[in-house]
């Protein structure tokens, strides 16, 4: 069974920093694609990174120069190193694995993320 | 970047009707990279159809998508008590993916 499980959301200070993770198990992580979508309280579903097999990587305008994405596959893992982080970066935070491109098939159940003084 | 619209912003139906959601793209979408998710409050969105016409494993055969171009529809054909929730479109392109804002279906 395909899970994705993230963790380290935390309230955190405008400027400051979080790094998330996402664990995956069910499948070998080193054939797909993983993207990170963000909801902020009430609104809708924004895409935030994405990193394929080779570790090409996008970033949406919004956390472009502040987000990194990164992948290791040994540990089965996904991260979102999170930097100068916000207010408007307060979301759920959700990992989905990319399936060809063309859409995401499993997401993680979230991980919220709140940037407040 | 290839902005998606989504109408009607709410559709208020009860169980048994027919739902009908449309998805508008600022610019043409391949078919193949239209896909719907369907997320509950508090739940992860959930995978309904990709390719803007194929049902993901699992998805009941009420639900059916179609289109082309810039015009993409959703359909629900008799609406079940667990169908109601927020319906988004999703389209990849130019290295990004992008979402529509969302038709939240609502028992009337």
């Amino acid at each position: 069974e395909v899970q994705l499980v993230e963790s380290g959301g935390d309230l955190v200070q405008p400027g400051g920093s979080l790094r998330l993770s996402c664990a995956a198990s069910g499948f070998t992580l080193s054939d797909f694609g993983m993207n990170w979508v963000r909801q902020a309280p009430g609104k809708g579903l924004e895409w935030v990174s994405y990193i394929n097999t080779r570790s090409t990587i996008y970033y949406a305008d919004s956390v472009k120069g502040r987000f990194t994405i990164s992948r290791d596959n040994a540990k089965n893992s996904v991260y979102l190193q999170m930097n100068s982080l916000r207010v408007e970066d307060t979301a759920v935070y959700y990992c989905a694995r990319d399936w060809l491109d063309v859409c995401l098939d499993y997401w993680g159940q979230g991980t919220l993320v709140t940037v407040s003084s | 970047e290839i902005v998606l619209t989504q109408s009607p912003g709410t559709l208020s139906l009860s169980p048994g009707e027919r739902a009908t959601l449309s998805c508008r793209a600022s610019q043409t979408v391949s078919s193949t990279y239209l896909a719907w998710y369907q997320q509950k409050p508090g739940q992860a969105p959930r995978l309904l159809i990709y390719g803007a016409s194929t049902r993901a494993t699992g998805i009941p055969d009420r639900f059916s998508g179609s289109g082309s171009g810039t015009d993409f529809t959703l359909t629900i054909s008799r609406l079940e008590p667990d169908d109601f929730a927020v319906y988004y479109c999703q389209q990849y392109g130019r290295s990004l993916f992008t979402f529509g804002p969302g038709t939240k279906v609502d028992i009337k």
